[in-house]
């Protein structure tokens, strides 16, 4: 079974301060994906970044940087210099195969609700 | 334009009265899912499709079905709906080139917002 963690439901900070949001994963899987979306006020859902289980490098676009570490299942998401418009709900995702070797679907957390105060 | 459809985009219904939410993707996708949104609890899958005629279920998908004789459309039926399936559904397509994982971003559709009475 898969399961993905975002143990912070809400988060309230003001605007250029940096923030970070966790993402906790738990799969038996050695081959997997991570993923993070963004769900704007707007509610549509937008891809933000994907990484395999292969590589542990960080990822840096912008003002949005990910950190990736296996050694503790995490997947972080780190907004610096926050802005009005990152206000938005955010979700990590894991998608690996089932148990038989088969495919299995995408395990979505529950999403952290991110306000950017002006 | 890529893009995934789903339709209607507001529907409030009845008890028991049976309705259907088209899906359709224009991307030539295999993996197609659905997906219900509800507060604090946040996404879950309800069934997804990793090719034509291969549905599997998700998370939660007790009184739902689904069907995929068409790669582009993945409709999402409710037989008899109960008031514990008002959410706010999601339909999402992917390319997975025959891996067995899907690997490759979701696009997701505009969300279908069903209220059943």
């Amino acid at each position: 079974a898969q399961k993905v963690t975002q143990a912070q439901t809400e988060i309230s900070v003001v605007e250029k301060e940096d923030v970070t949001l966790d993402c906790v994963y738990e799969t038996r899987d050695t081959t997997y994906y991570l993923f993070w979306y963004k769900q704007p006020p707007s509610g549509e859902l937008v891809f933000l970044i994907r990484r395999n289980s292969f590589d542990e490098q960080n990822e840096i676009s912008g003002r949005y940087s990910w950190n990736f570490q296996k050694s503790t299942s995490s997947f972080n998401f780190t907004i610096t210099a926050s802005q009005v418009v990152d206000s938005a709900v955010y979700f990590c995702a894991l998608s690996e195969s089932n148990s038989g070797g088969g495919a299995d679907g995408l395990t979505f957390g529950k999403g952290t609700h991110l306000i950017i105060q002006p | 334009e890529a893009q995934v459809t789903q339709n209607p985009r507001y529907l409030i219904t009845v008890t028991g009265k049976k309705l259907t939410v088209t899906c359709s993707q224009n991307m030539n996708h295999e993996y197609m899912s659905w997906y219900r949104q509800d507060p604090g609890l946040g996404l879950r899958q309800i069934y997804y499709s990793m090719n034509v005629e291969v549905t599997d279920k998700g998370d939660v998908p007790e009184g739902y079905k689904v069907s995929r004789k068409e790669k582009r459309n993945f409709p999402l039926i409710l037989e008899s709906p109960s008031p514990n399936q008002t959410s706010l559904y999601f339909c999402a397509s992917s390319t997975t080139s025959g891996s067995l994982i899907v690997y490759n971003e979701q696009f997701f559709g505009p969300g279908t917002r069903l209220t059943v009475l």
